[in-house]
Parts: C-alpha cells; structure tokens; sequence
C-alpha cells in the first residue's frame, strides 16, 4: 500500500537547463496537487490536476512552468530554464476525490529537492 | 499576502507538558482549517482539522481549538513527547477556493527529555 512516490527525491541543475519531477499518486487517487516551499516559509498551492486535465493553475508562474497528469503514469512538473530562484522543495500530494472532506484527503509525497547552481 | 500566519518560529517544551502551537488567519473565507506535522526530509502528515462550524476539535492528545472572532486557532498537544519535535504548519482552505490548501510558515517543536 505504497503512499505518494515523488522522484527524484534531489535534482541539481545548472542555470538554463530542465527539470522534470515526477509524482507518482496513491493507488486509486485521480487527483494530484503541487506544492512548492521555499526556504523559510510554508508550502505554497501551484497547480491542481485530475488525469488528463489542469484544473486549476493559478499558482503556477507564467513562465516556464508547466504541469501533467497524463491518463498513464504519473504527474510531471516541469520547469524550463531554471534560475536559481527556482531552488525549492516540490511537493505533491493525491486525494482520491475533490469532493470528499477538504484537506486531510490531501496525503503528501516526501517531496524532490532542487537546487539550481 | 500572508493570508495564514504562524508568528512563533520556534517553541520548546518539557516532556510532558502542554504544548500550544498558535496560528492566525486573515480571510474570512476560510472554512476549513488543518494541522500538519512534518519530519525532515518528508512530507507533510495530516493530524487533525476543525471546521469553522466548530469550535474545538479533539483527537487523543491532540486538540485544535477555533476562535473564528478572533481568526486565530491552536493546536494543544498533551503530554508532549520527544517524538513530536517537527515542524507544524497551519492551514486553512474555502469552499470558494477549491481544494487548495493555504499553509503558514511553520513552528519548530522541540520536546526536550
């Protein structure tokens, strides 16, 4: 009964280049969120998907960020041209409903750490 | 815009006593509110939330009380124990808002022994 997989669980880039996390839901879960936690404060919405669409995206920046939930495999955060600001924790978490109670149905993987050198 | 605040960075407590985690919150919207615990180099653990409807929320030691007038809520843990030093961050979410969950900054817990 595997939890929410994330991998890798550290990326180091340089400036310029791609990263590409991946998030791997709980068994049965459609709906995948991404969170982001810079350094010294609390977890930060970016986008809300369900397989094969993005449902809301409203935390994600214009530019160079983009997300999946494919119907096979897992959800992609991708991140083009990193800067160094970009250096985070990414996390993802699965719920297997939108509609079920709000919150504790969110479980969280242990996140991917990128550094952007 | 910090819609959800956590002002004590960090909180250290005995073995055994109380600990009072506080958080407060500036949308009126929120409707839903939650407690997650977090260990290093993991991820967030649900432990207990309290809708808006209520005022106290009780699960084993853990207890989350609601002040809506004050938008403030707090998390007791009683009796502290050494295993729960980690970070706790608020949340707090509305049905206006989705899913989406609006997270503090987080307090470090540290029971010492």
């Amino acid at each position: 009964n595997a939890g929410v997989m994330q991998n890798p669980r550290h990326l180091v880039r340089r400036r310029g280049q791609e990263a590409r996390l991946r998030c791997s839901p709980m068994k049965g879960h459609s709906h995948v969120y991404w969170y982001r936690q810079l350094p010294e404060e609390g977890l930060k919405f970016m986008v809300y998907l369900q397989k094969e669409n993005i449902i809301d995206e409203s935390g994600m920046p214009k530019e160079r960020f983009s997300a999946e939930f494919p119907k096979e495999g897992p959800s992609i955060l991708r991140i083009q041209q990193v800067v160094r600001g970009d250096s985070a924790a990414y996390f993802c978490a699965s719920s297997l409903s939108r509609t079920s109670p709000r919150g504790e149905t969110q479980y969280f993987g242990p996140g991917t750490r990128l550094l952007v050198l | 815009d910090q819609q959800v605040k956590q002002n004590s960075p960090s909180l250290s407590v005995q073995e055994g006593r109380i600990s009072i985690l506080n958080c407060d919150y500036t949308n009126s919207m929120f409707d839903y509110f939650l407690w997650y615990k977090k260990y290093p180099a993991e991820g967030p653990t649900f432990l207990i939330s309290i809708s808006s409807i209520k005022d106290k929320n009780e699960d084993g030691r853990f207890t989350v009380f609601l002040n809506k007038s004050a938008k403030h809520l707090s998390l007791h843990i009683v009796p502290s124990q050494p295993g729960d030093s980690a970070v706790y961050f608020c949340a707090a979410s509305a049905m206006w808002y989705g899913n989406k969950l609006v997270f503090g900054a987080g307090t470090i817990l540290r029971v010492k022994s």
